[in-house]
């Protein structure tokens, strides 16, 4: 079935420091969410990106869709303590029910003050 | 503000045990899911429910069945639990095209 890969696992940056990560599908995405999981707790709904080309941006994150629709980031600039956890894009099934999500596996960013 | 709710934070269970897991949402919503999160393995979905009576199966069902006899309330059953499925648990109800999650099931089978 279809497979949403994420990169880095892991990022460990400094306060200050940009964060960048990447998603990539196997086949091309009708659209593609992004949610954050603070540690300890679930996923939280970010941001839905739906056109070729797509950038949105929510103060200090921007993420961008990929013209060919497979592909997909979030960057954060000048990262705070407070964008700790486990960030999560997800896209649709492919050939099944539009409502289900496949996850990739996320990426964990730490924040040194 | 959607809230979706589960019936225990944290459970022990012995091998064998039959476990439900209830899932509560309070926005109508007509589509909920469950999911199992493990450290390397992402949310992976177990089974999925589109409306009342009605459910799919995720990527990975075996070992898992579900009831959904309320619009609200979408309930998890390990037939007889085995030390593979403990796990966090995390139920989910859509939105608009969004998934609301509740704050997790953290099951530990022994």
């Amino acid at each position: 079935g279809q497979q949403v890969m994420q990169i880095p696992q892991y990022q460990h940056v400094q306060e200050g420091e940009d964060f960048t990560t990447y998603c990539n599908s196997s086949t091309t995405l009708s659209n593609i969410q992004w949610y954050k999981q603070r540690p300890g707790g679930h996923p939280v709904f970010l941001i839905q990106l739906v056109k070729s080309g797509e950038v949105k941006k929510q103060k200090r994150l921007t993420f961008q869709f990929g013209e060919a629709k497979k592909n997909s980031s979030l960057h954060i600039t000048a990262t705070q303590t407070t964008d700790v956890g486990t960030y999560f894009c997800a896209g649709p099934y492919s050939g099944g029910s539009n409502y289900k999500l496949t996850f990739g596996k996320g990426t964990l960013l730490t924040v040194n003050p | 503000d959607v809230k979706v709710t589960q019936s225990s934070r944290y459970l022990v269970k012995r091998t064998g045990e039959k476990v439900f897991l209830e899932c509560v949402q309070d926005m109508d919503h007509e589509n909920m899911f469950w999911y199992r999160q493990d450290p390397g393995l992402g949310l992976r979905l177990i089974y999925f429910s589109y409306d009342v009576k009605m459910k799919e199966k995720g990527d990975i069902p075996e070992g898992y069945s579900v009831s959904r006899e309320k619009k609200e309330r979408f309930s998890l059953i390990l037939e007889s639990a085995s030390t593979n499925q403990t796990s966090m648990y995390l139920c989910a109800s859509r939105g608009v095209y969004e998934q609301y999650f509740g704050p997790g099931t953290r099951l530990t089978v022994t």
